[in-house]
């Protein structure tokens, strides 16, 4: 069984502030692949980034980082100096090298970013 | 079209009564997904179709839900009878083959809601 834990629900911060977002992923498959979305109030899933679980990797966007661990289940994802154009939802998505069609959301995290 | 669209995009019925969902996915891509999204809450998986292959209808909740993928191309979700509890945004995807790293991309959502 494949499972994603997002466990914060809500995050609150002020413009320009630094946030981190927390992911924690359980799996069998040796093989996978986490994604993370971004789901702003227009309501539509945005792809932010797709991480192999064989690619340890950080990666850097602009202001948007990914720090995937795989001795602890966790991809997790900081926006720097927040703006409030970041206010949406953001879903963790897990999906097993040996399941091609069924991505597994997390909960989804709301981040308010205020003026 | 660009993206993965989806009609209508609100959907008020009458419970009991039927509804279909359609969703045309971007052009080439073979595999197919849909999802369903409760208010505030995560994204929960319902079916998901790629190329000839048998469908995975793992996610349906029951048997009032159904859907069918024609030509290989667009999507028709259908549920009989619907109940209060079947309001949701109903989400569409799409993505390139059936390899299990390639992101999905997502439609904009129906919204249904059963009075």
């Amino acid at each position: 069984a494949q499972k994603v834990t997002q466990a914060q629900t809500e995050i609150s911060v002020v413009e320009k502030e630094d946030v981190t977002l927390d992911c924690v992923y359980e799996t069998r498959d040796t093989t996978y692949y986490l994604f993370w979305y971004k789901q702003p109030p227009s309501g539509e899933l945005v792809f932010l980034i797709r991480r192999n679980s064989f690619d340890e990797q950080n990666e850097i966007s602009g202001r948007y980082s990914w720090n995937f661990q795989k001795s602890t289940s966790s991809f997790n994802f900081t926006i720097t100096a927040s703006q409030v154009v970041d206010s949406a939802v953001y879903f963790c998505a897990l999906r097993g090298g040996t399941s091609y069609g069924k991505l597994t959301f997390g909960q989804g995290t709301i981040l308010t970013v205020h003026p | 079209g660009a993206g993965v669209s989806q009609s209508p995009s609100n959907k008020v019925t009458e419970k009991g009564k039927d509804v279909e969902l359609r969703c045309d996915p971007i052009s080439g891509h073979t595999a197919l997904y849909w999802y369903r999204q409760s208010l505030g809450q995560g994204l929960e998986f319902l079916i998901y179709f790629q190329g000839n292959s048998a469908p995975d209808k793992s996610g349906l909740p029951s048997d009032r839900f159904s859907a069918e993928r024609t030509g290989g191309s667009v999507s028709t979700l259908t549920i009989q009878r619907t109940q209060q509890e079947d309001s949701a945004v109903y989400l569409c995807a799409s993505s390139f083959g059936g390899s299990s790293n390639t992101e999905a991309f997502f439609g904009q959502g129906t919204r249904l809601t059963v009075v």
